[in-house]
């Protein structure tokens, strides 16, 4: 069962224009999301994350989008450049006891082109 | 400071080896985890370690089994080797509270033949 869903494995936009990338959820226990980039061979790079108790939070040319009640999150990238192309991926973690809370549950991930 | 690090950077087995992966966390933080990806499955949790106890433990088999040091650095271990356990692995450090952002290491590709 897949907690954390990422729709759309790519993404084409133009250089300038804006990169919005989804991501849903079913595990209403997860309180603290995160977008990570991601290039082949290497490890993710954090970007921004949110707290369940805000609803936006925002870093330079990227802002992240909370929606509890809908279980969804976007990230917004403006204006994206060809240095963003990459595999963004979604992850979050649980409050909770037992040790669900140490971990990342990441959804499949959504290669982001940037063309020039 | 220093990043996570994780060695070595490639490595190739047989099947049925073993292989042991290390992992420098960066200073100060606590926790290490540890993820395998793969193109079927993603990113899937291994475990997590904090001060030398494993705090939380993903499905997979008894085969993969991890431990951490007293200076936070932690290594897993890969028993019987088969051709599915090849993937890249990485290993994560935080300081080991939630809500928390692990940072992850430039990961371990291990290909077995």
């Amino acid at each position: 069962d897949q907690q954390v869903k990422q729709n759309s494995p790519s993404l084409s936009v133009q250089e300038g224009r804006i990169s919005i990338l989804n991501c849903d959820y079913t595990n209403s226990m997860f309180d603290y999301f995160l977008w990570y980039k991601k290039y082949p061979a290497e490890g993710p790079t954090f970007l921004i994350s949110i707290s369940s108790i805000k609803d936006k939070n925002e870093d330079g040319r990227f802002t992240v989008f909370l929606n509890k009640s809908a279980k969804h999150l976007s990230l917004h990238i403006v204006p994206s450049q060809p240095g963003d192309s990459a595999v963004y991926f979604c992850a979050a973690s649980a409050r909770g006891s037992g040790g669900s809370n140490y971990k990342l549950t990441f959804g499949k991930g959504t290669l982001l082109t940037v063309n020039p | 400071k220093a990043g996570v690090t994780q060695t070595p950077r490639y490595l190739i087995k047989t099947r049925g080896q073993q292989v042991t992966l290390s992992c420098s966390p960066i200073s100060g933080h606590r926790s290490v985890s540890w993820y395998q990806q793969t193109p079927g499955q993603g990113l899937q949790f291994l475990f997590e370690y904090f001060s030398e106890t494993q705090r939380n433990k993903g499905n997979f088999p008894g085969r993969f089994s991890g431990r951490q040091f007293s200076n936070s650095r932690s290594e897993m271990n890969v028993s019987t080797l088969e051709l599915g356990d090849s993937a890249l692995y990485l290993c994560a450090s935080s300081p080991g509270q939630h809500p928390e952002t692990q940072y992850f290491g430039p990961g371990t590709r291990l290909l077995v033949l």
